[in-house]
């Protein structure tokens, strides 16, 4: 079992939609939740971190924390052609981070 | 946010040759560094861990002879790719781990250097 699981993707919603990205972790200590973005050919630009549980609002960007069942969510409100990029979940247990693989997301105009 | 700056963001050698990589922190220390290599469509794969002031620790599969890592202080980290091979051509990207008093730890990558073996 990885670390850290994403949907690879790719996930495609319509310009002015809600997206949502979901990532499981398995570590139940884990103490921090990282959404990381990244643009073809680019390296990955930290957007988001969450550590307790609950919603954390960000403009557009939402996080939000389950640990009780190792979830943790992104959502993306009025998604626009800019969002679409890999979206890269990361959890840090105290002593490692640990990166998913990220999930695809397309924003259709 | 943290700003992380990596040197050369391309370079173009031939095969056999040297090319080191240079990963530095501009507005935090960073006791640890991380390389990640990344091939086209494919996701971030993580070569080592580098600390400052002691030796780096490799992931599985990675050999450490070929991928030399410094990290001779808090805001610099460097990793040198020796003899070259064109298979070695791929995006190397590293991050730095900022721990801030109280808050979490927190990584934060350079903009990546594309390294193009002939």
């Amino acid at each position: 079992q990885k670390e850290v699981e994403q949907n690879s993707g790719p996930l495609s919603v319509p310009e002015g939609a809600i997206a949502s990205l979901n990532c499981t972790y398995s570590d139940r200590g884990s103490q921090s939740f990282f959404w990381y973005r990244q643009y073809s050919g680019k390296s990955p630009e930290l957007i988001m971190f969450i550590y307790s549980n609950g919603d954390k609002e960000d403009g557009r960007f939402t996080a939000q924390l389950n640990k009780a069942s190792q979830y943790v969510s992104l959502l993306i409100r009025d998604s626009q052609p800019s969002d679409s990029a890999t979206y890269l979940c990361a959890v840090f247990t105290g002593n490692q981070f640990y990166f998913g693989t990220g999930t695809s997301l397309t924003v259709i105009p | 946010g943290a700003v992380v700056s990596q040197h050369p963001s391309r370079v173009i050698c031939k095969s056999g040759t040297s090319v080191k990589i240079e990963c530095r922190s501009l507005d935090f220390q960073a006791t640890t560094m991380f390389w990640y290599r990344q091939f086209p469509k494919q996701s971030l794969m993580l070569m080592a861990t580098s600390n400052e002031g002691s030796k780096a620790t490799y992931e599985q599969g990675v050999e450490k002879d070929k991928f030399l890592i410094n990290h001779a202080s808090l805001t610099l980290s460097t990793l040198t790719v020796t003899s070259a091979h064109p298979e070695d051509s791929s995006f190397y990207i590293c991050s730095a781990d900022r721990t801030s008093g109280g808050a979490t730890d927190t990584q934060y990558f350079g903009p990546g250097t594309r390294l193009t073996v002939l």
